[in-house]
């Protein structure tokens, strides 16, 4: 079955861009229908979601990070990437990938990164 | 930032019937389908019910869900206590082209 991993690094300074990529096992991102997530939960917080890119290309971001955020996908290596530009301390999270079916739900998601922001 | 609204905290016995409410809007699940998601703390999210009131395979039936109107329901029937964890109701949101919103999360404590 689908499994996902996320990796990156764990600690990133003030003011520097984080950057995670989320492995996809068991099957090809660019299959399927599917999109492909990011999202975060801040330390003993909800769920924030913060964007998807389609099997087709096509992303769509959450509106309050927008201006900071890129997702993009690397076909041949069978991954997705997120970059968030401009850290600060309120970006220290654990951070997931998951799939997500418009019908279905995120119905896979990787074992979360926790990611300090810390000088 | 969640504009679905849950109550912070539910408990009951084993064996006792648990539901959890989730508040939203004409722009989000007045118009969208709910996906409600299990978190045992420190493990990542896991799907529970899709479509409203959808079990994936391997769901116990013990789980269902429901929505009337801008509001959603996630009901666990003979509460067990592996089904202590923070439950999250989520949907989209068509008011700002196209949000994925989670609701504030409710912590279920199996007493």
């Amino acid at each position: 079955q689908v499994q996902l991993q996320e990796s990156g690094p764990g600690l990133v300074k003030p003011s520097q861009t984080l950057s995670l990529t989320c492995s996809v096992s068991g099957g090809s991102i660019s299959s399927g229908g599917y999109y492909w997530s990011w999202i975060r939960q801040h330390p003993g917080k909800g769920l924030e979601w913060i964007g998807n890119i389609h099997y087709s290309g096509s992303t769509y971001y959450n509106p309050t990070l927008k201006s900071r955020v890129t997702i993009s996908a690397d076909t041949s290596k069978n991954h997705y990437s997120l970059k968030l530009t401009s850290v600060t301390a309120a970006d220290t999270a654990v951070y997931y990938c998951a799939r997500e079916d418009q019908a279905y739900g995120m119905d896979v998601w990787g074992q979360g990164t926790t990611v300090t922001v810390s000088s | 930032q969640s504009v679905l609204t849950q109550p912070p905290s539910a408990s009951g016995t084993p064996g006792q019937r648990v539901t959890i409410s989730c508040s939203g809007s004409s722009s989000n699940i007045g118009i969208n389908t709910v996906n409600w998601y299990q978190q045992v703390p420190g493990t990542a999210p896991k799907l529970l019910i899709y479509s409203n009131n959808q079990r994936p395979s391997g769901v116990p039936d013990r789980f269902s869900g429901s929505k009337s109107g801008t509001s959603a329901s996630l009901a666990i029937s003979g509460l067990q206590s592996e089904d202590e964890a923070d439950y999250y109701c989520a949907a989209w949101d068509d008011s700002l082209n196209g949000l994925y919103v989670f609701g504030t999360g409710t912590k279920v404590t199996v007493l």
